[in-house]
């Protein structure tokens, strides 16, 4: 199956600061998704990206498929932009979702 | 849009009893529902998949009779856990995907039961 592996682990940031988060899968994926874990356990959907960039606000997202990595960049991080970012792939779109295990971020005011 | 809601979002019960869960998809009809199980400090790992009227299907080591899973309806699934014991303390999450004014290719998430068994 479709393994996922996200880089860092942890990261400390000063509030203000820009980061990029990694996450690499083994496979092809039809179907990767971003999400924002917060303090209180809600996942928050950031990206559906399977290929290609996007962008929200502070933060957009890069798929490279021929490749099997995608980016999370974010930029002038708040200390409400704090919690736990996964990367999830699967298969087929719509199907299930095996998830990394997750960049701990916290953004220091 | 996209909204999805558990209940209940905190439960203590003791060693022994079933708790129920309940997952309610509230703007959009939801095909296919997933439950996960999360561990503190732990990324998140599937227990099941279930589609409305059919059976769940379980990952490899979930033992369906402990975990009985119910999707009965297009916007509601339950995952009821059989006679709890301290282990199966753990935050359970659930996710939807469906039709409506959604992308039918997300899963949307709910905020999940924290389940502490004594």
């Amino acid at each position: 199956g479709i393994q996922v592996e996200q880089s860092p682990p942890d990261l400390i940031l000063q509030e203000g600061a820009n980061s990029t988060l990694r996450c690499n899968f083994s496979d092809s994926v039809n179907n990767l998704q971003w999400f924002h874990q917060n303090p209180w356990g809600q996942l928050i959907n950031l990206f559906y990206i399977p290929s290609g960039t996007k962008q929200n606000g502070r933060l957009s997202a890069t798929t490279v498929a021929t490749e099997r990595y995608s980016l999370l960049y974010i930029s002038s991080s708040q200390t409400t932009d704090s919690g736990v970012y996964f990367c999830a792939g699967a298969y087929n779109q719509g199907g299930k979702l095996i998830f990394g295990q997750g960049t701990e971020l916290s953004v220091k005011p | 849009g996209a909204v999805v809601s558990q209940h209940p979002s905190r439960v203590i019960c003791k060693s022994g009893t079933s708790v129920k869960i309940e997952c309610r998809s509230l703007d959009f009809q939801a095909t296919t529902m997933f439950w996960y199980r999360q561990f503190p400090k732990q990324s998140l790992m599937l227990m099941a998949t279930s589609n409305e009227g059919s059976k769940a299907t379980y990952e490899q080591g979930v033992e369906k009779d402990k975990f009985l899973i119910n999707h009965a309806s297009l916007t509601l699934s339950t995952l009821t856990v059989t006679s709890a014991h301290p282990e199966d303390s753990s935050f359970y999450i659930c996710s939807a995907t469906g039709t409506g004014d959604v992308n039918t290719d997300t899963q949307y998430f709910g905020p999940g039961t924290r389940l502490t068994v004594l």
